[in-house]
């Protein structure tokens, strides 16, 4: 079956912009999480979503926000670009919330944004 | 101090040497995964580990819930598994939310 699809897989914008990424999780997947990872902070929890509920949110600012729709794709959004914000965006998907021994955890290749 | 500690932070090693990377955590976990990641950011799961030993190929990982310690073996390394493995853990009551360690670059030369 197909993987976890993240789009774009590159993008550069400007200081002030604004970007949308998106993600398409395994079919059948209702858990979709967003990670951010720079050199500086590795990698760090953005927000978690479930059957279209933000049910978990990581420490960012205001200005990175997410959603999902009812089809479990999930699109994050960052306003006011800044350099710091230059990072590569990952999702990640699994069947469930909670863990048990079948529930893996599937990623996709991530979106590189650069900001300048 | 964070919450997930690896070490080593990085680990050079000659194919067909045997390889440990370990996680120490300070928090209670519902399950414990080790990924590995490749040059171009992708990551892998290779393990979910909620208690004792799970084996898949030539890779190895362990859990010790009551020391919080886990470790990750490679048998008879080979180039191909050079990557950044990382240890990530999912706290009792933080559903799909994974918190990270650092990471551990690992090198395997021929």
């Amino acid at each position: 079956k197909a993987g976890v699809t993240q789009t774009p897989r590159y993008l550069i914008k400007t200081r002030g912009q604004q970007v949308t990424l998106s993600c398409s999780p395994i079919s059948g997947h209702r858990s979709v999480s967003w990670y951010q990872q720079t050199p500086g902070q590795g990698l760090q929890f953005l927000f978690e979503y479930f059957s279209e509920t933000q049910r978990n949110k990581g420490n960012f600012p205001g200005r990175f926000s997410g959603r999902q729709f009812s089809n479990s794709r999930s699109e994050m959004n960052v306003s006011t670009l800044e350099l710091g914000d230059s990072a590569l965006y990952l999702c990640a998907s699994s069947y469930y919330r909670t863990s048990y021994s079948g529930n893996t955890i599937y990623f996709g290749e991530g979106s590189w944004l650069t900001v300048v | 101090k964070n919450e997930v500690e690896q070490s080593p932070q990085n680990l050079t090693a000659q194919e067909g040497e045997f390889i440990t990377i370990n996680c120490s955590y300070s928090v209670g976990i519902s399950a414990l995964h080790w990924l590995q990641q490749h040059p171009g950011g992708g990551i892998v799961s290779l393990f979910m580990l909620s208690s004792g030993k799970k084996k898949h190929g030539r890779l190895i990982a362990t859990i010790n819930i009551q020391e919080k310690h886990s470790s990750l073996h490679i048998t008879a390394s080979h180039p191909r598994d050079s990557a950044v493995y990382i240890c990530a853990v999912r706290r009792e009551t933080s559903g799909s939310r994974l918190t990270f360690g650092e990471g551990t670059q690992l090198t395997v030369n021929p």
